[in-house]
C-alpha cells in the first residue's frame, strides 16, 4: 500500500504569511493527489485535486504542485478562515486510497 | 444542492453489529461511486470502503475486510455500511462521501460509532 507522509505535523503562522505543507508518497502516485481542509467538528472539504487543480469555489490563494512522490500545498496569504487541519490523499487507481496524517495550521 | 446525510450512530459492545446509512440527494446517486471514510478520536482520516455505481464492485481496507460490508440501494438513493464483529479500534466518526473522477468531492457530516464494554 502507498504510505503518505506530511510535514510538518503542526505549523504556527500569522495572518498574511505564505504557508507551505509538504506531502510525500512512498511510491509514485503520478498526479493522483488531492488536498482537503478540515475544521473542528466538520467534514473534510476538497481543495485541490489532480495535484494542482483548484476545486470550484476554493479561493485562489490555495495552490498545489508536484507529481510522482513529492507534493506541496501552498497558501499564498494566510487568512483567518484558513486555520484548520490539512490532509493530502492519493487516489491512484490500483492502490487503496490513503491519507497523510494531517498538518494542523495554528495561529502564531 | 448536493446532500449526504449519515445515520445509524450508536454505542455498541465489542463483537456487536451496527448498520450505517447515508441518504443522498441533489445529484445522480445511481451513477456515482461512493465511499466510507472514518476518523478515530483525535486521529486522521482512514479510507474504509468504496462501491461502484451498480454495486457490483466493492473495495475494502484490510482493517475491515471480512467484517464490514458496503452496499447501496439506488432506488432509494441510500448507501449502507454493515459493520460486524466490532472492535474498540473501530470507534470513530464515519463519513460517507461521493467520488467524482478520483477525489472525494463531497462529504456528509459524519455519524459517531463508539465500541465499548
Amino acid at each position: 500500500d502507498v504510505q503518505m507522509t506530511q510535514s510538518p505535523s503542526t505549523l504556527s503562522a500569522s495572518i498574511g504569511d505564505r504557508v507551505t505543507i509538504a506531502c510525500r508518497a512512498s511510491e509514485s502516485v503520478f498526479n493522483w493527489l488531492a488536498w482537503y481542509q478540515q475544521k473542528p467538528g466538520k467534514a473534510p472539504k476538497l481543495l485541490i485535486y489532480r495535484a494542482s487543480e483548484l476545486e470550484h469555489g476554493v479561493p485562489s490563494r490555495f495552490s498545489g504542485s508536484g507529481s510522482g512522490t513529492e507534493f506541496t500545498l501552498t497558501i499564498s496569504s494566510l487568512q483567518p478562515d484558513d486555520f484548520a487541519t490539512y490532509y493530502c490523499q492519493q487516489y491512484n487507481t490500483y492502490s487503496p486510497y490513503s491519507f497523510g496524517q494531517g498538518t494542523k495550521v495554528e495561529i502564531k | 444542492e448536493v446532500q449526504l446525510l449519515e445515520s445509524g450512530a450508536g454505542l455498541v459492545r465489542p463483537g456487536g453489529s451496527l448498520r450505517l446509512s447515508c441518504a443522498a440527494s441533489g445529484f445522480p446517486f445511481s451513477s456515482s461511486v461512493m465511499t466510507w471514510v472514518r476518523q478515530g478520536p483525535d486521529k486522521g482520516l482512514q479510507w474504509i470502503s468504496t462501491i461502484n455505481p451498480s454495486g457490483g464492485n466493492t473495495f475494502y481496507a484490510d482493517s475491515v475486510k471480512g467484517r464490514f460490508t458496503i452496499s447501496r440501494d439506488n432506488s432509494n438513493n441510500t448507501l449502507y455500511l454493515q459493520m460486524n464483529s466490532l472492535r474498540a479500534e473501530d470507534t470513530a466518526i464515519y463519513y460517507c462521501a461521493r467520488i467524482v473522477k478520483g477525489p472525494f468531492d463531497f462529504w456528509g457530516q459524519g455519524t459517531l460509532v463508539a465500541v465499548s464494554s
